[in-house]
């Protein structure tokens, strides 16, 4: 079973402060990874697919890195924004199964 | 982006009765289905896989009969908790996607099932 690891579970920060993310994953059999951003009573939203090792994936004020040998991928927020308010949920996928293994996520809650 | 509509958003029932979830792609065809179960603070537990036209493929530990799943059409899926108990009060959610290997999944809102 992939055991896939989200930190910090939860944080607050301030409105402008920068911040980051880490999700850990077995990097055997990798075939993607996917983040997630999912709002209070709303679908979770796409935000990156990343399938290569060393890809960098940037959408506005936040980006995200991948580290496919060492199984870790970092999801940063610049300046981040009372609307940025969310869990944030990374999903691997395995090769031979292509299912989702998700995170437990991180929610972020962003103090105007 | 692709949009996943999920019927009801939350639901209360009977112990012992059946509660019926859908799960609607509105503007691509979901050849692959996803049911997932959400406990409190945990993450989202792949409960089954379906594809259009085939019978779904249940997780390891995840009743087949209690937890019955319909992908009649390339556009809707169905869950149905059957003789719904206390312990089944959950958070459900779906998603789909175009392809049978997953490049990018939708995901509809999710159902707040409270049996009583």
């Amino acid at each position: 079973i992939l055991n896939v690891e989200q930190s910090p579970q939860s944080l607050h920060v301030q409105e402008g402060d920068s911040t980051n993310f880490t999700c850990s994953f077995p990097s055997s059999n990798f075939y993607a990874l996917h983040w997630y951003r999912w709002e209070t009573a709303k679908s979770p939203e796409a935000l990156f697919v990343m399938t290569l090792n060393g890809d960098e994936k940037k959408k506005g004020r936040i980006s995200a890195t991948l580290n496919t040998k060492e199984g870790y991928s970092y999801l940063y927020i610049k300046g981040s924004q009372p609307e940025d308010s969310a869990t944030y949920l990374c999903a691997p996928l395995t090769s031979g199964t292509y299912k989702y293994i998700f995170g437990t996520g991180t929610r972020l809650k962003v103090l105007a | 982006g692709a949009v996943v509509s999920q019927h009801p958003s939350w639901v209360i029932c009977k112990s012992g009765t059946s509660v019926k979830i859908e799960c609607r792609s509105l503007d691509f065809q979901a050849t692959t289905m996803f049911w997932y179960r959400q406990f409190p603070k945990q993450s989202l537990m792949l409960m089954a896989t379906s594809n259009e036209g085939s019978k779904a493929t249940y997780e390891q530990g995840v009743e087949k009969d209690k937890f019955l799943i319909n992908h009649a059409s390339l556009t809707l899926s169905t869950l149905t908790v059957t003789s719904a108990h206390p312990e089944d009060s959950s958070f459900y959610i779906c998603s789909a996607s175009e392809g049978i290997i997953v490049t990018e999944a939708f995901f509809g809102q999710g159902t707040r099932l409270t049996v009583v």
